[in-house]
């Protein structure tokens, strides 16, 4: 059984870079899944943020497109976020997610984190 | 803002039968792209509900069904019961935009 974890501060400052990771345990990141990284503002729906493969390929939001960095690191099972220049407006619960397999165009999320909330404040 | 809208709020008491829409475009639904369901219980992360349109993951009670038609698609809970209060969100894929939630629909119990 597949599990996710995400870790990472809390609280960041406006202007600052929000990083998270997310530990993947019970399967290997190398998979052929796509990971992603999904939030939610608090009280209000999901947005998509981006995704990676362990080859390195990415795609993201177009809305944060120039903001989001999204990385792998297979050495130690994990994925990251980083999302630069963060307003109030990033305050929200950032969760991890994998797709499902794609070679049977799985596009859909079987496996979340728990979630973890950022709060953008000074 | 997201490309699926879905309504607000729903409601109906133990028993009964509601559905949920979700209205695309010629762009996401409408293009072909299969919708999947999720539940997000009060503080926890979203579950998968329906995938591929109308396929229930192992474990999901058969009272939950999902269908697609044209540019819009439907979750359907049927003998309605008080574990099934939550939010719900459609979720595909957009040409222009990849992955797309809808809006978020709560269903409440009376």
């Amino acid at each position: 059984q597949v599990q996710l974890q995400e870790s990472g501060p809390g609280l960041v400052k406006p202007s600052g870079t929000l990083s998270l990771t997310c530990a993947v345990s019970g399967g290997s990141i190398s998979s052929s899944n796509w990971w992603s990284w999904i939030r939610q503002p608090p009280g209000k729906g999901l947005e998509w943020i981006g995704e990676i493969y362990h080859s390195g390929s990415t795609n993201y939001n177009p809305s944060l497109k120039s903001r989001v960095t999204i990385s792998v690191d297979k050495s130690k099972n994990q994925f990251s976020l980083k999302l630069s220049s963060v307003t109030a407006a990033d305050t929200a619960v950032y969760y991890c997610a994998r797709k499902g397999a794609i070679a049977a165009a799985e596009d859909f999320y079987h496996y979340w984190g728990q979630g973890t909330l950022v709060t953008v404040s000074s | 803002q997201s490309v699926l809208t879905q309504p607000p709020s729903v409601s109906g008491a133990p028993g009964q039968r509601v559905t949920i829409s979700c209205t695309g475009s010629s762009s996401n639904i409408g293009a072909g792209y299969d919708v999947h369901w999720y539940q997000q219980l009060p503080g926890t992360a979203p579950k998968l509900l329906i995938y591929g349109n109308s396929n229930r993951p192992s474990g999901v009670p058969d009272r939950f069904s999902g269908s697609k038609s044209g540019t819009s698609a439907s979750l359907a809970i049927t003998g309605l019961q008080a574990e099934d209060e939550a939010d719900y969100y459609c979720q595909s894929y957009d040409s222009s935009l990849s992955e797309v939630f809808g809006t978020g629909t709560k269903v409440t119990v009376l």
